[in-house]
């Protein structure tokens, strides 16, 4: 079955702890990334990946890292969170310029 | 004004009514998307336009390049459509950027 898969669904942790938000395809799709999703601002890309090594910031991509070693990863790293990165997370891939598969989203909360 | 501007924004119909859900772009584009947020969060996607009219049961999406504009049209609606409904262009000088609407929440009474 094609699937992106996140993890963790939920998390809630400090300022300051460094988290990671996994994001795995099944699909071997080129092009994979990272949004938020916040009551009235909708959705933002925070990065993107075109493909292994090759990454590029998004509109929002302060306080995030990301890297791209596998084709099928594509992990989100926080590495000292604030409160300002509460929201709902969402990983997506595709191929080029074709159909977009997201995960189930991961809602974070740094206290 | 937004890149990617949706209309309306709230949506009350009821069951078996035609539906019309707009979006209008103000940049060049490679892509548009049309996806579907059900209560609980997750997205799917529904339609990827680049020209033309596309068709998947009940669901039309329809692009008009030169006025820039996409609608997404839900024919005989039904309470299960309820839902948040949202547009996103990828840009034609990237073929991986995305840039999102604010969405449409439709909500089909029975």
């Amino acid at each position: 079955e094609a699937q992106v898969t996140q993890n963790p669904r939920y998390l809630i942790t400090v300022t300051g702890k460094k988290l990671t938000v996994t994001c795995s395809q099944n699909m071997n799709h080129e092009y994979m990334s990272w949004y938020r999703q916040d009551p009235g601002l909708g959705l933002r890309q925070i990065y993107y990946s075109m493909n292994v090594e090759v990454t590029d910031k998004g509109d929002v991509p302060e306080g995030y890292k990301v890297s791209r070693k596998e084709k099928r990863n594509f992990p989100l790293i926080l590495e000292s969170p604030s409160p300002n990165q509460t929201s709902l997370y969402f990983c997506a891939s595709t191929r080029a310029f074709g159909e977009l598969f997201f995960g189930e989203g991961s809602r974070l909360t740094v206290l | 004004k937004n890149e990617v501007e949706q209309s309306p924004q709230n949506l009350t119909a009821q069951e078996g009514e035609f539906i019309t859900i707009n979006c209008s772009y103000s940049v060049g584009i490679s892509a548009l998307h049309w996806l579907q947020q059900h209560p609980g969060g997750g997205i799917v996607s529904l339609f990827m336009l680049s020209s033309g009219k596309k068709k998947h049961g009940r669901l039309i999406a329809t692009i008009n390049i030169q006025e820039k504009h996409s609608s997404l049209h839900i024919t005989a609606s039904h309470p299960r459509d309820s839902a948040v409904y949202i547009c996103a262009s990828t840009r034609e000088t990237s073929g991986s950027r995305l840039t999102f609407g604010e969405g449409t929440q439709l909500t089909v009474n029975p």
